[in-house]
């Protein structure tokens, strides 16, 4: 079966400019998750969406982020505007949302912002 | 608070076998996920356990104790292509909360 989707692959801006990510998951999965990792940390959840409804949100910095599922398919993740500390990989993964649980992650797409 | 603690760095020798811990402290627990992450990579699953007990998979295997909020995983025979940082991560409800991560690196 095809894998997490992702692109682009990397993205270079500047601050203040803004960015978008795409994301396909793999098909049938139900959940969708995006993740911000800094070099040298753990992926931290940004939302989760079960089909196109958001289940969690809490950590997504909403002044600037923002993101959406339409037809519970596809995702875009948009940053706008981009700060410094926005450099990190962003990181797309999906579930099935049964036992064990398992996410299936994107390649993930490398965001510098200068 | 919810935390999940796990050494920062694991030096081994190749062919040894190396334990990599973690324990957590998390409102909920449904279960204990590990994922494996190559440097530029993404997080590949490795194990998942929800009760008590070792799950053997190949050369890995992974252990819980839940009234110890502990666990374990557990890398045999290691070869160099097992360098890379682990992760633990605690199913709380629907949300996965992850370990800081362990960086394993491997010695000829």
């Amino acid at each position: 079966e095809a894998g997490v989707a992702q692109s682009p692959r990397y993205k270079i801006i500047e601050k203040r400019q803004s960015v978008a990510f795409w994301c396909n998951p793999i098909s049938g999965h139900a959940t969708l998750y995006w993740y911000q990792q800094i070099l040298g940390q753990g992926p931290k959840l940004l939302i989760q969406f079960q089909n196109n409804g958001v289940v969690d949100d809490s950590q997504l910095p909403k002044d600037r982020f923002s993101a959406e599922r339409l037809k519970g398919v596809d995702s875009t993740l948009k940053i706008q505007p981009a700060k410094l500390e926005d450099s990190a990989v962003y990181l797309c993964a999906s579930s099935p949302g049964r036992p064990p649980y398992e996410q299936y992650f994107g390649p993930g797409t490398r965001l510098t912002v200068t | 608070g919810q935390s999940l603690e796990q050494p920062s760095e694991v030096t081994a020798v190749e062919g040894a076998i190396v334990q990599i811990n973690c324990t957590y402290q998390t409102s909920g627990f449904y279960g204990l996920s590990w994922y494996q992450q190559h440097d530029g990579g993404a997080p590949t699953f490795l194990s998942y356990n929800a009760l008590d007990g070792l799950e053997e998979t190949g050369r890995f295997s992974s252990f819980l104790s839940r009234s110890d909020s502990y666990g374990y995983l557990l890398l045999q025979e290691l070869q160099m292509k097992d360098s890379a940082s682990y992760f633990c991560a605690v199913r709380d409800g629907y949300q996965l909360i992850w370990g800081a991560g362990t960086k394993l690196i491997i010695k000829p």
